[in-house]
């Protein structure tokens, strides 16, 4: 079945990096797009962009650019968000999630289980 | 870039009753509108999309109507285990924005 398993748990302090791995399995890869969304403790989604596992291309959402780069590694079937620059205000579950039909515009569906990231000095 | 609205923010409803939440685009998105519902402590699930499309697997107490700007998510007879926060998101184009959120809770 397709499956989605990300990255454990982050903890960071401000200023630094962090880098979260998608794994996915069960289906071809390189044949739909990823989108990354993130949840604040007790806040709603926000979508954050999206990779295409083909041809690398990538698609930020303005409040994120300068600060987020999407890449994926084809050979292992695995997409990387990179939020740079952390704050506190970052802290949250981030989810990769998969688009049907090959097209970046489409629902999500599956997701995977999250990974918590926690900016805090 | 267009705004995704929900309301009500949440609600409260008894066992068996009718619940409607309702989802308003800034601007026309056709029928690119998508329905989640998110369980404590759980990872979102689609259920519903293409506006009214039930996801497979979803019970068929859930439906969705509408297009343009106006969209509605209907739960016939709740059940316990609807106690969720539903969000709508557009997915149209880019920014596929969602809404705020509807927390539904059972009396």
């Amino acid at each position: 079945q397709v499956q989605l398993v990300q990255s454990g748990a982050e903890v960071k302090k401000p200023g630094a990096s962090v880098k979260v791995s998608c794994k996915a399995s069960g289906y071809t890869f390189t044949g739909y797009y990823m989108h990354w969304v993130r949840q604040a403790p007790g806040q709603g989604l926000e979508w954050m962009g999206w990779i295409n596992p083909n041809s690398g291309g990538t698609k930020y959402a303005q409040k994120f650019q300068g600060r987020v780069t999407m890449t994926r590694d084809t050979s292992i079937s695995t997409a990387y968000m990179e939020l740079s620059r952390l704050r506190s205000d970052d802290t949250a579950v981030y989810y990769c999630a998969r688009v049907e039909d090959g097209f970046p515009s489409g629902w999500f569906d599956p997701w995977g289980q999250g990974t918590l990231v926690s900016v805090s000095s | 870039d267009i705004q995704m609205t929900q309301s009500p923010s949440s609600l409260s409803a008894s066992v068996g009753d009718r619940v409607t939440i309702t989802c308003r685009a800034s601007q026309g998105i056709s029928n690119s509108l998508a329905w989640y519902h998110q369980k404590p402590g759980q990872v979102p699930k689609l259920l519903i999309y293409a506006a009214s499309t039930l996801q497979s697997g979803v019970p068929s107490r859930f439906s969705g109507s509408g297009s343009g700007t106006d969209f509605t998510l209907t739960i016939r007879n709740l059940q316990p285990e609807d106690v969720a926060t539903y969000y709508c998101q557009k997915y149209d184009s880019a920014p596929f924005t969602f809404g705020p959120g509807t927390k539904v809770d059972v009396k």
